[in-house]
């Protein structure tokens, strides 16, 4: 059974563009949520879809975003790249909302030069 | 607000003895527990759970305890390998409509030596 994939692996970005990640939630998976990790705040919840809607936001500026597909693919966005931004975007999913555990990629290493 | 504390950053262990990693928590709303391990270069893997209703879950060689009255969890890894090199987090989901969102903490570094 393939895991969650997460492409691209790494990017590099400068400040004031605009970035889109993708992740596949394992077959069969139908929620998909996203956390960053930075060496000073650890990992932190970002957001979570579920029947292509949005069911919980984490602490973050509105320059980020998420969508969901209707074969339960998500890609989210960052506009207006920060350097702050730089850190690892892990995708996670589960069978649904109140399913655990939550299964990860191997995260998108983002750089912002 | 840290509401998930593991306090000690790194566990240095001698191979076949016994790892105990701690984790607190302030939020009585968390219903599940759940631990997780990281290679670098990797995303976290699933290693084991327990339920609030629970105060222990046992796993091969994984026991995770949890005491509510301490808001406290633990994870006993025995016999300890040098495969379970590794960062351990633990992780914590609060009922109701937040049951996708996990609150982790910042994680410890164990090191098992040969």
């Amino acid at each position: 059974k393939a895991g969650v994939t997460q492409t691209p692996r790494y990017l590099i970005k400068t400040r004031g563009q605009q970035v889109t990640l993708s992740c596949s939630p394992i077959s069969g998976h139908r929620s998909v949520s996203w956390y960053q990790q930075t060496p000073g705040q650890g990992l932190q919840f970002l957001f979570e879809y579920f029947s292509e809607t949005q069911r919980n936001k984490g602490n973050f500026p509105g320059r980020f975003s998420g969508r969901q597909f209707s074969n339960s693919r998500s890609e989210m966005n960052v506009s207006t790249l920060e350097l702050g931004d730089s850190a690892l975007y892990l995708c996670a999913s589960s069978l649904d909302p109140g399913n655990q555990p939550q299964h990860f990629g191997d995260g998108t290493r983002l750089s912002i030069l | 607000d840290q509401q998930v504390k593991q306090n000690s950053p790194s566990l240095s262990v001698q191979e076949g003895r016994i790892s105990i990693l701690n984790c607190d928590y302030t939020n009585s709303m968390f219903d599940y527990f759940l631990w997780y391990k990281k290679y670098p270069a990797e995303g976290p893997t699933f290693l084991i759970s327990i339920s609030s209703i629970k105060d222990k879950n046992e796993d091969g060689r994984f026991t995770v305890f949890l005491n509510k009255s301490a808001k406290h969890l633990s994870l006993h890894i025995v016999p300890s390998q040098p495969g379970d090199s590794a960062v351990y987090f633990c992780a914590e989901r609060a009922g109701g409509t937040s049951y996708g969102k996990l609150t982790f903490g910042q994680g410890t570094i164990l090191t098992v030596h040969p």
